[in-house]
C-alpha cells in the first residue's frame, strides 16, 4: 500500500520569505500523480499544485513550486514571497494510475509572521 | 459553477442516533469520494464510487457506516447508531477523470459531533 509522509507537523515563515514543506512517498508504481492541497481555517481543501510523475519538468502555479525527485521519491513544495493568506495546514497527497483515489500526508500546518 | 454541496454543514447528536451526510457532487463528474477527518487519524478515504457504483468501501470503518448513490447528482453517508468517536470532519469530493486530469473537488465538509 502506498504511504505519503509529511515529516514536519508545523513550519512558521515571515511574510515574504521562501518556505519549502517536505513529502516522501512509497509506492512501487512508475506512473502516479501527486499533489498538494491546502487547507485553511475554513477548512476548506483547495488544490495548490499538480505533478504527473512521468513528466521530469517540476510543476509551478505562480509563487507554488515543486521539487519532484522520483527515484528518491520526494515531492517538496516552495512557496515563494510568503503571504499571509497562504497560512493554512498543507497535505501532501498520492494518487495511483488507475486507482482514483487520494493517499494523504498527515499535514504540515504553515503559520505566516507578519 | 457551486461545487460540490454538502449538507448539514455542522451536526451535534447524541450517541446511538442515525445520522445522515449529504452530497451534490460538480454536475458531470463520474467519480464520488466521501472522506473523513480526525486529529488522530489525519484524512482517511472512506468509499468512492463511479458513475454512481461503489468501488472501493475498503475504509469504511464497520457495518455502522453505509452510503448510497442513488443518482449522479446525489450522495448519503449514513451512521448507525453514532457513536462519540465517530466524532470528526466528513468531506465529499467529487471527480471527473478524462484524458490525463486528476483532480478532485472537495465540499466544505459536514463536522460532526456525537455526544
Amino acid at each position: 500500500a502506498q504511504t505519503v509522509t509529511q515529516s514536519q507537523p508545523e513550519m512558521s515563515v515571515q511574510e515574504a520569505e521562501t518556505v519549502t514543506l517536505s513529502c516522501t512517498y512509497d509506492t512501487s508504481e512508475s506512473d502516479y500523480y501527486l499533489f498538494w492541497y491546502k487547507q485553511p481555517p475554513s477548512r476548506q481543501m483547495i488544490l495548490v499544485i499538480r505533478q504527473e510523475a512521468y513528466k521530469q519538468q517540476n510543476a509551478t502555479e505562480n509563487r507554488f513550486s515543486v521539487n519532484f525527485q522520483k527515484a528518491a521519491k520526494s515531492f517538496s513544495l516552495k512557496i515563494s514571497d510568503s503571504q499571509l493568506g497562504d497560512a493554512a495546514m498543507y497535505f501532501c497527497a498520492f494518487e495511483g494510475q488507475g486507482a482514483q483515489k487520494l493517499v494523504f500526508g498527515q499535514g504540515t500546518r504553515l503559520t505566516i509572521n507578519p | 459553477d457551486a461545487g460540490v454541496i454538502q449538507s448539514p454543514r455542522h451536526e451535534v447528536t447524541e450517541m446511538g442516533q442515525e445520522v445522515t451526510l449529504r452530497c451534490k457532487p460538480i454536475s458531470g463528474h463520474d467519480y464520488l469520494f466521501w472522506y473523513r477527518q480526525t486529529m488522530m487519524r489525519g484524512l482517511e478515504l472512506l468509499i468512492y464510487f463511479n458513475n454512481n457504483v461503489p468501488i472501493d468501501d475498503s475504509g469504511m470503518p464497520e457495518d455502522r457506516f453505509s452510503a448510497k448513490m442513488p443518482n449522479a447528482s446525489f450522495s448519503t453517508l449514513k451512521i448507525q447508531p453514532s457513536e462519540p468517536r465517530d466524532s470528526a470532519v466528513y468531506f465529499c469530493a467529487s471527480s471527473l477523470h478524462r484524458g490525463l486530469l486528476h483532480e478532485q473537488f472537495f465540499g466544505p465538509g459536514t463536522r460532526l459531533t456525537v455526544l
